[in-house]
């Protein structure tokens, strides 16, 4: 079945840092891409997502490019600030038919120390 | 413009008792409907999903159930909670485009803890 697979953390960065969170899926389709972020206490807030190979999702400073060769989504981010302090979920859906969960990663929780 | 509706926001429940979650969606018809449970430093657990009334699709067998009485509400029961489930439970929503299924949007969650 679908999956994804994210790297576990926690990330702990200073502020200005560069960010890479890795993520890798499984899937039987042809799937939409998604990252989201959970601050504390919050539900999931979209962050960025893509909906076909080489595309780019970008939000915020954060960007992830869909990579149909690796299977990968892995977010990135140029200098991180400490409101980034968050969780973050790699996610995917499956767009073949319209019977299809969502699935989510074990999430990557990011720490941004001033 | 399309709301989720997710109550209540906290709740302690005795080992033993029922449970029932409410979310609905507005501003959309159809919808797809997901509950997902986050345990604490975990992440998240797809438990349901509904792509139409009383369609419901169990991912982890378990004492909760779902049911989908209306288009735009979704609900999350259980006949006896039992400590290990306690977390923090998030109903969310996605569409369908007529060729791929929309992001997910959420709810702010019900953290429920079970003595």
């Amino acid at each position: 079945g679908n999956s994804v697979t994210q790297m576990e953390g926690p990330v702990t960065l200073s502020e200005e840092a560069f960010l890479t969170i890795n993520c890798t899926y499984t899937a039987t389709g042809y799937p939409s891409l998604f990252w989201y972020v959970q601050y504390p206490g919050e539900g999931l807030q979209l962050l960025l997502k893509a909906t076909k190979a080489d595309d780019k999702g970008s939000n915020k400073g954060f960007e992830a490019t869909y990579r149909k060769e690796t299977t990968s989504f892995h977010l990135e981010k140029g200098s991180v600030q400490v409101s980034d302090s968050a969780v973050y979920f790699c996610a995917l859906s499956d767009g073949v038919d319209n019977n299809n969960d969502m699935r989510f990663g074990a999430g990557t929780r990011l720490t941004v120390k001033p | 413009s399309q709301t989720i509706h997710q109550w209540p926001a906290t709740l302690v429940q005795p080992v033993g008792s029922p449970l029932s979650l409410e979310c609905t969606v507005e501003g959309t018809s159809n919808p797809n409907l997901y509950w997902y449970r986050q345990a604490a430093g975990r992440g998240l657990q797809l438990l349901f999903y509904s792509v139409g009334i009383g369609q419901i699709s169990s991912e982890v067998p378990q004492n909760l159930s779902a049911s989908r009485p209306q288009d735009r509400q979704f609900i999350l029961s259980s006949k006896k909670l039992l400590l290990s489930d306690s977390g923090f439970y998030l109903c969310a929503w996605s569409g369908w485009t007529g060729r791929m299924n929309t992001e997910a949007f959420f709810g702010q969650g019900t953290r429920l803890t079970v003595v």
